[in-house]
């Protein structure tokens, strides 16, 4: 089970954001970060903890390790308004509850 | 490019049936392991059901084991999920989506398909 926070944020063009997500187990970094946008379907950020999928501004971070992990975006940017997703896929998948940036 | 394309949504009374497909191109389809992961109106992802690669393994959750079937024909890269007995929380988008080619669950999605009972 994964628990997400905070469930929604405002924010400015040029704030720092940071998500967390706290796994029920050590998921040994078997975590994903999705974007989904209204209407869209989610696309992958970073996998396994950290790793930036290709085509992801490096705006985006991700770190952590055993149960808890972060998404980090240096700087908002007018694209990034969207909800984030946490997921484990060291189980079952199991996804977090989602964060919804908002325009501050 | 990756191409995931659902079908088989609509409107289905409780109690009623639908069957989903999902062809998939761009990709070796009898590679990968396949899923369907929902997401109600408003609401959150959940991983509904897996498939093995070969079509011999699949996994559901709680929430739908014993009402819903996934399903592949590696012929005609195709994914589909039966899904019978439909309750109201049933509804939502349904995404069909694939992972990587060493099995693990970290998804490339369709465009979605969206179920609707009432």
């Amino acid at each position: 089970q994964m628990t997400q926070s905070p469930s929604s944020l405002s924010a400015s063009v040029g704030d720092r954001v940071t998500i967390t997500c706290r796994a029920s187990q050590d998921i040994i970094s078997a975590l994903v970060w999705y974007q989904q946008k209204p209407g869209k379907a989610p696309h992958v950020l970073v996998s396994g903890a950290s790793r930036l999928e290709s085509g992801v501004p490096s705006r985006f971070s991700g770190s952590g390790s055993g149960t808890e992990y972060t998404l980090t975006i240096t700087s908002l940017q007018a694209d990034d308004f969207a909800t984030y997703y946490c997921q484990q896929y060291y189980t079952v998948p199991s996804f977090g509850q989602g964060t919804r940036v908002e325009v501050e | 490019e990756v191409l995931l394309l659902e079908s088989g949504g609509g409107l289905a009374q409780p109690g009623g049936s639908l069957r989903l497909s999902c062809v998939a191109s761009g990709f070796t389809f009898n590679s990968h392991s396949m899923s369907w992961v929902r997401q109600p109106p408003g609401k959150g992802l959940e991983w509904v059901s897996y498939v093995a690669d070969s079509g011999h393994g699949a996994d559901y959750s709680d929430a739908v084991r014993g009402r819903f079937t996934i399903s592949r024909d590696n012929s005609r890269n195709t994914l589909f999920l039966q899904m019978n007995d439909l309750r109201v929380d049933d509804t939502a988008v349904y995404y069909c989506a694939k992972a990587t080619s060493i099995g693990q669950s970290i998804y490339t999605w369709g465009q979605g398909t969206l179920v609707v009972v009432s």
